[in-house]
């Protein structure tokens, strides 16, 4: 049973068109991590987040932490070519920083021009 | 500030032999963690360590063993080959500060074994 559920696995989209990515789980997480990674790459850092409700924007990226800290959101304005990728999100579970991070398996994210 | 260096970047093995992976990680951070990473399963959690200290260890067998140096470098060994080990394997440094984990990972090490 996969702990962090991400949904659509697979998203092809139009240049110019806003899309949203779910990540959710039954467990709670004392922090969530938001990652891109692109082919033959490692996985790079977006955002985190950490106290229930929270939104945080990075330009047209817009994520958000459920109140009650079980799940989180990926919104993306306009969206462009080079927003392809694959869209990880990774929760930690428990106080402190103990590197153990527990990933979804992803949705991968295709913007044609 | 240099980000994560792993070495080598590509790796093809036969079944029955080990290989050891390495990891520089970035200066000043002192928490390594290891991930493999396949299409079927995801990204998973092999192993943290801290100060030359392993804090936690996935679910992975006895043949998946790292160590870490006193300058915070990394090693993953793995023994005895299988198929299946093929897989990207990464490598990610985190701050210590903060209470949360934020991984900065290396670009990988793709391990191939035949």
């Amino acid at each position: 049973t996969q702990l962090l559920e991400q949904s659509p696995q697979f998203l092809s989209i139009q240049e110019g068109e806003n899309l949203t990515v779910y990540c959710n789980s039954s467990s709670v997480f004392s922090s969530l991590q938001w990652y891109r990674q692109e082919p033959g790459e490692g996985p790079v850092l977006l955002v985190t987040v950490v106290t229930g409700g929270e939104v945080k924007k990075l330009k047209r990226l817009t994520f958000q932490f459920g109140d009650a800290r079980k799940d989180s959101s990926l919104h993306i304005t306009a969206a462009q070519p080079g927003d392809t990728g694959l869209y990880l999100c990774a929760g930690e579970r428990g106080e402190g920083s103990q590197g153990n991070l527990i990933f979804g398996k992803g949705t991968k994210l295709s913007v044609k021009p | 500030k240099a980000g994560v260096t792993q070495t080598p970047r590509y790796l093809i093995k036969t079944r029955g032999q080990q290989v050891t992976l390495s990891c520089s990680p970035i200066s000043g951070h002192r928490s390594v963690s290891w991930y493999q990473q396949t299409p079927g399963q995801g990204l998973q959690f092999l192993f943290e360590y801290f100060s030359e200290t392993q804090r936690n260890k996935g679910n992975f067998p006895g043949r998946f063993s790292g160590r870490q140096f006193s300058n915070s470098r990394s090693e993953m060994n793995v023994s005895t080959l299988e198929l299946g080990d093929s897989a990207l394997y990464l490598c990610a440094s985190s701050t210590t500060g903060g209470g949360y984990t934020e991984a900065f990972f290396g670009q990988g090490t793709r391990l191939t074994v035949v």
